[in-house]
């Protein structure tokens, strides 16, 4: 059954402590995306991958570091840096013009 | 700079009526689109887009019509279904660089009424 998975679902982590976020895809996409979204707004792009090893940053890129070492994972990790980390994460895989999401991790800083 | 405008934060429907929801753009660039429905703590859902070179994408109750010259297109749902009350949103592929990176609007929250 092939799909996009986030896990955990939920994650609550203490202030000033670093956190990685998974999100596994077995489509075979080449492309993978981090998007945050807070109450109100739309989604924001954080990091992206076109590629196996190789990332670029999005517009929030502050506060937060990817890696792609395999084609079916692009693991975020949400650095102590980022002032307000709290927010619903969306992980997401294209292979042409349509991106398809996973179910997302809501992460609550304490 | 906001390039893709969702303006109106939410939409009341009543059930078997069309819902209509707006999204403008700035950038004429911008080559294809797509609308996404979101449930709440779930991740968005692809529903329907439309490439520049056309005007009406039509899927089942879902029709997505693009008018270039006023950078504006609009979903229109008929007939919508208590189950289509949620977050929807549109996007934009900005394929300026060839990042395949999309731009999407704030979202419009959808109510439909039985």
């Amino acid at each position: 059954d092939g799909g996009i998975t986030q896990s955990p679902k939920y994650l609550f982590r203490k202030e000033g402590q670093n956190v990685t976020l998974s999100c596994e895809q077995n489509l075979n996409h080449d492309a993978m995306y981090w998007y945050r979204q807070d109450p109100g707004q739309g989604l924001r792009l954080i990091y992206y991958s076109q590629i196996v090893n190789d990332f670029q940053k999005g517009d929030i890129a502050e506060g937060y570091s990817v890696s792609r070492e395999k084609k079916e994972s692009f693991p975020l990790t949400v650095t102590s840096a980022q002032k307000n980390p709290t927010a619903f994460y969306l992980c997401a895989s294209s292979i042409s013009d349509t991106q398809y999401f996973g179910p997302g991790t809501r992460l609550t800083v304490l | 700079d906001q390039q893709v405008k969702q303006n109106s934060p939410s939409l009341s429907v009543q059930e078997g009526r069309i819902s209509i929801l707006n999204c403008d753009y700035t950038n004429s660039m911008f080559d294809y689109f797509l609308w996404y429905k979101k449930y709440p703590a779930e991740g968005p859902t692809f529903l329907i887009s439309i490439s520049s070179i056309k005007d009406k994408n039509e899927d089942g109750r879902f029709t997505v019509f693009l008018n270039k010259s006023a950078k504006h297109l609009s979903l229109h749902i008929v007939p919508s279904q208590p189950g289509d009350s949620a977050v929807y949103f549109c996007a934009a592929s900005d394929y300026s660089g060839n990042t395949g990176k999309l731009i999407f609007g704030q979202g419009t929250t959808l109510q439909v009424k039985p």
